[in-house]
Order: structure tokens, then C-alpha cells, then sequence
């Protein structure tokens, strides 16, 4: 149980240009899912936090205008990369814990992350 | 602050042996400890969690062990196979805001 489905896997996309990415909760209903960036041989970088049904909450020097976050159902959170430019390249994963939080209730689990190339 | 320190960042063991990662954070209120592997490309899964009631867990090959006295905790893998080449990720929760905190990451490299 516990499934995170992240949609697409890779993207390329040219500079300038917006790109959507999805992030499902298959099997539980997630209020909270969270938002990840990751560089090469790094470590997981919280971008935001998103709530279903309010804004989102955005982590000290990510940008809101350009990460747009909407978390419209219980199940679904997207996150869409505006205006991309070739240093948003990056791995994107999202994750969510059916008990809506990262305090360790139950276990955070990751989608399969999502590498985007912006040329 | 927020840290949470995972040493050695690189790490190469010979197939059978044992590989042990450490890990100290400094948020004292923090009582959920979980570790991530994760492969090249691939994203990171859950392989073993504690909590700050028990000061040791263990699954098959894989164990953790907690002092929450010094503030560290260690992922152990014992019988080594190649499978085990990975990242491995610390994290502790952090009871302020209900997010998990994690580690730069340890490469471990198994030799066959």
C-alpha cells in the first residue's frame, strides 16, 4: 500500500516554455503532499509543502510565481514549472504519508520523480 | 538548527562484509528516524525506520540502532551484495513543523 504515481517520468522542454508535472497518491487520500528538488549527487531539497483545497507553503528562496502548486483533490497535486530555464533543470519527486504529515505517523512515501531538461 | 549530519559521505565495502553509516541531528524533540535507499535515476524508498521508544530495530540484513542520548543513529547492513550499492539517506522528523530533515546522503559502493 502507500503508492505514489508522479507523471511524467522526463520531460524536455525548451527555455521559456511551462512544464506540468503530477504527483497521485494511488491507494490514500493525501491532504499534504510534499514537493522535492534534487541535483546530481545531492541531497532532497523541500521545495513546498502543498495543501489540498489551500495555498501552498513555499520553503525560503523557491519561488511561487515560477513553482506553481495546486493541490485540487485529495488525491492529486501538481506542480508546473513556468517560464523554464535551463538551470530548472533538475529531478522533481513529490511524496505524501497517509497520515497527511512528515512528523512519522506513518511513512513518507516518494513518486518515481520526474527529470526535466530545459534547453 | 535543522541538521541533520550523515557521515562518511562515501563509502566502499568489500561483498560480504558489513557497511554502517552514521548520522546525528540536533533537533532533541525529534523521535521518528527513517533511512532511504536510493539507486541512480530512481526514487528513494523507505527500507528502514525507528522510533525513539525502541533503541534498535532490525530487518533481515539491515539494522538501526538509536541513541538519543548523543543524538545519533546508524544504518547497518550486514552480508554485503552488490544490490546494496545505493544511496542511503538519513532523515529525522522535526516536531516543530511535522517535516522530516534529511542527511547530504551516503554513496556506498559493494565490490564483488
Amino acid at each position: 500500500g502507500a503508492v505514489v504515481s508522479q507523471h511524467p517520468s522526463w520531460v524536455i522542454c525548451k527555455s521559456g516554455t511551462s512544464v506540468k508535472i503530477e504527483c497521485r497518491s494511488l491507494d490514500f487520500q493525501a491532504t499534504t503532499m510534499f514537493w522535492y528538488r534534487q541535483f546530481p549527487k545531492q541531497s532532497l531539497m523541500l521545495m513546498a509543502t502543498s495543501n489540498e483545497g489551500s495555498k501552498a507553503t513555499y520553503e525560503q528562496g523557491v519561488e511561487k510565481d515560477k513553482f506553481l502548486i495546486n493541490h485540487a483533490s485529495l488525491t492529486l497535486s501538481t506542480l508546473t514549472v513556468t517560464s523554464a530555464h535551463p538551470e530548472d533543470s533538475s529531478f522533481y519527486i513529490c511524496s505524501a504519508s497517509p497520515s497527511g504529515g512528515q512528523g512519522g505517523d506513518s511513512p513518507l512515501h516518494f513518486g518515481n520523480g520526474t527529470r526535466l531538461t530545459v534547453t | 538548527g535543522e541538521n541533520v549530519e550523515q557521515h562518511p559521505s562515501t563509502l566502499s565495502v568489500q561483498e560480504g562484509d558489513s557497511a554502517v553509516i552514521k548520522c546525528t541531528y540536533s533537533d532533541s524533540a525529534s523521535n521518528y528516524f527513517p533511512w532511504y535507499k536510493q539507486e541512480l535515476g530512481k526514487r528513494p524508498q523507505l527500507i528502514i525506520d525507528i522510533r525513539s521508544n525502541v533503541g534498535e530495530k532490525k530487518d533481515q540484513r539491515i539494522a538501526v540502532t538509536l541513541n538519543k542520548t548523543a543524538k545519533h543513529f546508524s544504518l547497518h547492513i550486514t552480508e554485503t551484495q552488490p544490490e546494496d550499492s545505493a544511496v542511503y539517506f538519513c532523515a529525522a522528523n522535526l516536531k516543530g513543523n511535522n517535516r522530516l530533515a534529511f542527511g547530504k546522503g551516503n554513496q556506498v559502493v559493494v565490490i564483488p
